[in-house]
């Protein structure tokens, strides 16, 4: 079956210690979206790849970055996490020009900053 | 300042009872709105979309209405089963961006 994928579903980290999550597709879409979930709050848009292109939203901290390396993986990378940042992380994709503009959503991963 | 607003935190709604819930949003330019489901520890799986030039959309127990003038949408479930029991979120989407409402619990009873 077509899906996203999130690995790990659960991730321990240090304060400070870089933490790298990591998300993949099967779904062949062009854009793919990291978000930040805490509690039971809408998920905030941290940035997203529209193919190649990436596109910060202005109120992601500078400790938060990105790379995809090709269509299929796409990975957050925290330099220096803080207990603050302890949430949970969302991958999404979608295909442009698809009616509606559903995005996919992995299970999470859940970080935890000790 | 947010453009989409779902003023109830929480619903509770007999199994086998319709339920609704509401969500207002302040922005003209959506092009489509959506509902995503959630349930713990899970990621958000779409559940029903209704483009900005329709008013009403039908899918099996749900079924979404959009009242343009009153920039106000709403979820039909009915029946309301107890897998419903979730978090809902309203969403409004312009191009391949979405903003998303704070979410309304749905407690199903049985």
């Amino acid at each position: 079956d077509a899906m996203v994928i999130q690995n790990p579903r659960y991730q321990v980290t240090q304060f400070g210690k870089p933490v790298t999550l990591s998300c993949s597709q099967t779904l062949n879409h062009n854009v793919m979206y990291w978000y930040q979930q805490k509690s039971s709050q809408a998920p905030k848009l941290l940035f997203h790849y529209y193919d190649k292109d990436f596109n910060n939203e202005a109120d992601t901290p500078d400790n938060f970055q990105s790379r995809r390396p090709n269509t299929s993986f796409c990975f957050l990378d925290i330099r220096s996490p803080g207990l603050g940042d302890a949430a949970m992380y969302l991958c999404a994709t979608s295909s442009l020009g698809t009616a509606g503009e559903t995005q996919y959503f992995g299970p999470g991963t859940r970080l935890l900053v000790l | 300042d947010q453009q989409v607003k779902q003023n109830s935190p929480s619903l509770s709604v007999q199994e086998g009872r319709i339920s609704i819930l509401n969500c207002d949003y302040t922005n003209s330019m959506f092009d489509y709105f959506l509902w995503y489901k959630k349930y713990p520890a899970e990621g958000p799986t779409f559940l029903i979309s209704i483009s900005s030039i329709k008013d009403k959309n039908e899918d099996g127990r749900f079924t979404v209405f959009l009242n343009k003038s009153a920039k106000h949408l709403s979820l039909h479930i009915v029946p309301s089963q107890p897998g419903d029991s979730a978090v809902y979120f309203c969403v409004g989407g312009k191009n391949y961006q979405l903003i998303w409402g704070a979410g309304t619990k749905l407690i199903i009873k049985p």
